[in-house]
């Protein structure tokens, strides 16, 4: 079955950078996009950025854009958020999502979620 | 950028039906399909309702997504309340600047 799972994250300095890891299986990894969600503690759902099947096109959120960068590594079914100068309202959980459909470009939705990986910042 | 509105608690009696509403600030509702998300305590999200109405594959039909221009929000009805059905629910839509969610609604069944 399709499973999602994120690495990477823990307590980080203010300012610092961290690297989470998203392992897909179960699918055809290089045919769907990626995105990245986060859950910051007791509050809602923010979206942050998504990547294409092949890499070519990318999309980020204001919130994040100029300090994340989405890769993916389609040998290793993995995708990668590398985040840079992380600020302490960027503590909370990240999920790494597939989207609903295959192919080019991205949808409106995901239809598959993982398990999440918690990222503190603080000092 | 908009604003997805959601009422910040619902509840029913099992076996009832209750519709949780959410409310595009600007621009058109009918513009952009409206998705729906459960995530259960503890639990990580899952998709309910995708393109406003279309249910992922192994939701109960108890589960129904529509729009209403007139009101310009969006609506999940659940309907033959189940204690499983106790979550919180989010709606999401987008535009050309991304993603956007609503600030969920607390589902109680009690």
């Amino acid at each position: 079955q399709v499973q999602l799972v994120e690495s990477g994250g823990g307590v980080v300095q203010p300012g610092r950078s961290l690297r989470l890891s998203c392992v897909a299986s179960g699918f055809t990894f290089n045919s769907f996009a990626i995105h990245w969600v986060r859950q910051s503690p007791g509050k809602g759902l923010e979206w942050l950025t998504v990547i294409a099947f092949d890499a070519t096109n990318k999309f980020y959120a204001d919130s994040v854009k100029g300090r994340f960068t989405v890769s993916r590594d389609n040998s290793k079914n993995t995708v990668y958020l590398e985040m840079n100068r992380l600020r302490a309202d960027d503590t909370g959980v990240y999920y790494c999502a597939r989207d609903m459909g295959e192919g080019s470009g991205w949808s409106p939705a995901v239809a598959y979620w993982g398990q999440g990986t918690l990222v503190t910042v603080s000092s | 950028n908009f604003m997805l509105t959601q009422p910040h608690s619902v509840s029913g009696s099992p076996g009832k039906t209750v519709t949780i509403s959410c409310t595009r600030s600007s621009g058109s509702i009918a513009s952009n399909y409206v998705q729906w998300y459960q995530q259960r305590p503890g639990g990580s999200p899952t998709t309910v309702i995708y393109d406003n109405n279309q249910r992922v594959s192994g939701v109960p039909d108890r589960f129904s997504g529509s729009i209403d221009s007139s009101s310009n929000s969006a609506s999940l009805i659940i309907s033959g309340l189940k204690t499983e059905d106790e979550a919180d629910y989010y709606c999401q839509s987008y535009d050309t600047t991304g993603w956007v969610f609503g600030g969920g609604t607390k589902l109680a069944v009690l």
